[in-house]
């Protein structure tokens, strides 16, 4: 069957730190990979986007990496702060078509 | 620039009552989704639009779940008849084309007694 999963655990880091998060996928061939940056109360908001003929994309402090043979993309936020407390959502598009799936998230929780 | 302007914020009926969520996209997106989210499904794509044309529908839940966009800058959903398991945070999204970035609404809060 076709899924996708992200770090079922919130995750807790000391501000500075780098954050890594995982979105691992099974069954689909994604042409491009999405993350996205939900606060309580709001709607998800747009982060950065990875092509599937791209290994690494970076805005800032955030950085996502593509590895369509492990299935895997690692979304990395370094310098972390409390304002980047939030739960992160990766989407892969499941076909040719213009929709996105999403994961459950990860809620990540940056401590002073 | 406005963005995604979804109506009401917040709607409690009760069970068997028609609920209407409202959703204005931001103008030039010729994409537009409407999602659900729970906290045991997360968030769930019910159906999408291109050009106010239904594309994919296979994420609604059932017929009692509707969805139409008369024109490019407005979408209805509608459920008849509420159940209480549709109490969830029902998502607007839209965007510029396939594979750009999606642009979320508020979402409405809807709670079925």
């Amino acid at each position: 069957s076709q899924k996708i999963e992200q770090n079922s655990e919130a995750l807790n880091i000391q501000e500075g730190k780098t954050a890594t998060l995982t979105c691992n996928y099974t069954n689909y061939s994604p042409a491009y990979l999405q993350w996205y940056r939900q606060d309580p109360g709001r709607g998800p908001v747009f982060l950065l986007l990875i092509r599937e003929n791209e290994k690494e994309k970076r805005k800032e402090r955030l950085k996502v990496t593509f590895d369509t043979t492990l299935k895997q993309s690692l979304f990395h936020i370094t310098a972390s702060q409390p304002a980047d407390s939030a739960t992160y959502l990766c989407a892969l598009s499941p076909g040719e078509g213009g929709k996105l799936i999403f994961g459950q998230g990860t809620e990540l929780s940056v401590k002073p | 620039d406005a963005g995604v302007i979804q109506s009401p914020r917040h709607e409690v009926t009760e069970m068997g009552q028609e609920v209407t969520l409202r959703c204005k996209p931001i103008s030039g997106h010729d994409y537009l989704f409407w999602y659900r989210q729970t906290m045991m499904r997360g968030l769930e794509l019910l159906i999408y639009f291109n050009n106010n044309v239904p594309i994919d529908d296979s994420g609604m839940p059932e017929d009692r779940f509707s969805a139409k966009m008369p024109n490019a800058s407005f979408s209805t959903l509608k459920i008849q008849p509420s159940e209480p398991r549709d109490s969830a945070v029902y998502f607007c999204a839209s965007s510029a084309g396939r594979g750009q970035p999606q642009h979320f609404g508020d979402g409405t809060r809807l709670s079925i007694l």
